[in-house]
């Protein structure tokens, strides 16, 4: 069963870079399938942030594309995001999750429990 | 402004049938599969349903899904108390970007 766990400050201030590191426990990330973030602003809906291969090909929303790299560490089982030049508007819990590809399509069926990210001097 | 449209409420009382709506366009819905999470306040969400309409273990078969085009629906039936959540639809287009919908907050009265 693979277990996925976000961690990281939950304070950053505006202009700085913010850091996430997404545990995952049950799987290895390098052998195969996606993996990637998603955020959701307090009282908001989801909005996907991006998602690495398990060879390390990456996609971005274009929206956050300037701002945001995702890496994997195959030798500690994690990946990271960061997201610089943060503003308030990157206040939001920040999910993990994997994404594999299966019954014609992609789909993310393993989440972490999410992790408040706060943005603000 | 999300790309994949849902309605930003439903209701229905206890035993009852409902439905929800997601309409994207001919990149996401329309050439690719759609996905639909539960989430339950306060916590992360969850696969309701995969590929338009697969359900994970688990998931009662109580929930169903459909897509015809460049849209997609989300059926409960024999609604409970338990099944008050926000759903969302989700689909990636053809670059492998992922999209949602503004989520749905499901009420039983």
């Amino acid at each position: 069963q693979v277990q996925l766990q976000e961690s990281g400050p939950g304070l950053v201030k505006p202009s700085e870079t913010l850091s996430l590191t997404c545990s995952v426990s049950g799987f290895s990330i390098g052998s195969r399938y996606y993996w990637g973030w998603i955020r959701q602003p307090p009282g908001k809906g989801l909005e996907w942030i991006g998602t690495i291969s398990q060879s390390g090909t990456t996609y971005y929303n274009p929206s956050l594309k300037s701002r945001v790299t995702i890496s994997l560490d195959t030798s500690k089982n994690q990946f990271s995001l960061k997201m610089s030049s943060v503003t308030a508007a990157d206040t939001a819990v920040y999910y993990c999750a994997r994404t594999i590809y299966g019954s014609g399509g992609y789909f993310s069926d393993s989440w972490g429990q999410g992790a408040l990210v706060t943005v603000s001097s | 402004q999300s790309v994949l449209t849902q309605p930003p409420s439903a209701s229905g009382t206890p035993g009852q049938r409902v439905t929800i709506s997601c309409s994207g366009d001919s990149s996401n819905i329309g050439s690719n599969t759609v996905n639909w999470y539960q989430q339950l306040p306060g916590t992360a969400p969850k696969l309701l349903i995969y590929s338009n309409d697969q359900r994970p273990s688990g998931v009662p078969d109580r929930f169903s899904g459909s897509k015809s085009g460049t849209s997609a629906s989300l059926a409960i039936s024999g609604l409970q108390s338990e099944d008050e959540a926000d759903y969302y639809c989700a689909a990636w287009d053809d670059r492998l970007n992922g999209r949602f919908g503004g989520g749905t907050k499901l009420t039983v009265l």
